[in-house]
């Protein structure tokens, strides 16, 4: 199974800055996807990201507040712009895998960013 | 993606099997159904998937009925360690995005 990594684990930034979210996982995948997760909520996709190409973005968010690279098939940041206290939240990434033994994907999930901004 | 409703809580007892029921009206043809098990400031982690029938691993079991139109998840004998939110999805693999519904917040208690 793979084993992914974020940085920063958690963060407290001010409005109006930036911030860029890195993800690494332990072997190549083909997909990526970043996630949003508001206190006590569900996930909320914001776009998946494959190597090479630009990434493809759910409704309701847009490249500009939320730039994504996917320079290898291990590694991608996100990046928070311009933050709002409304963009507190926790960051995910993902990617989907084989599940051993049978012909099913299954999804891997970091441990997440926290962001607050002030 | 099929939508899905299951119930927003359930509480049980250590010790006690506990099934959660999913509803998806809208699945499509090619659609699998795959649960997910989240604990606080963790990311979610798959627990099973399955297409139709019943699926059986080490943790959990997954009843699906030949109208594939809702879905069983069943913890055999939970522990306080099952405390979690579980997430009912439908969609497809392979590549294919997943989304999340609202989740069943399971509250075992000893």
């Amino acid at each position: 199974s793979a084993v992914i990594s974020q940085k920063p684990s958690r963060d407290i930034c001010q409005r109006g800055t930036s911030l860029t979210i890195q993800c690494q996982v332990d072997s190549q995948v083909t997909m990526m996807f970043w996630y949003r997760q508001q206190p006590g909520q569900s996930l909320t996709l914001i776009a998946t990201a494959n190597q090479g190409s630009e990434a493809t973005y759910e409704s309701g968010f847009v490249i500009d507040k939320f730039p994504i690279s996917r320079p290898n098939l291990t590694f991608s940041t996100l990046t928070v712009s311009n933050m709002s206290p409304e963009d507190s939240s926790i960051y995910l990434c993902s990617v989907e895998e084989g599940a051993a033994g049978t012909f099913y994907n299954e999804q891997f999930f970091g441990p997440g960013t926290r962001l607050t901004v002030l | 993606l099929a939508k899905t409703t299951q119930p927003i809580s359930m509480d049980s007892y250590e010790g006690q099997e506990v099934n959660i029921t999913c509803s998806h009206n809208n699945i499509a043809t090619n659609d699998y159904i795959t649960w997910y098990q989240q604990f606080p400031s963790q990311g979610p982690r798959f627990i099973i998937q399955g297409y139709k029938t019943k699926v059986t691993n080490e943790v959990a079991s997954l009843f699906i009925p030949a109208d594939r139109k809702s879905s069983t998840l069943s913890l055999p004998r939970v522990s306080l360690s099952d405390t979690a939110v579980y997430y009912c999805l439908v969609g497809g693999t392979g590549g294919f995005k997943t989304i999340f519904g609202a989740g069943t917040r399971l509250f075992v208690k000893a």
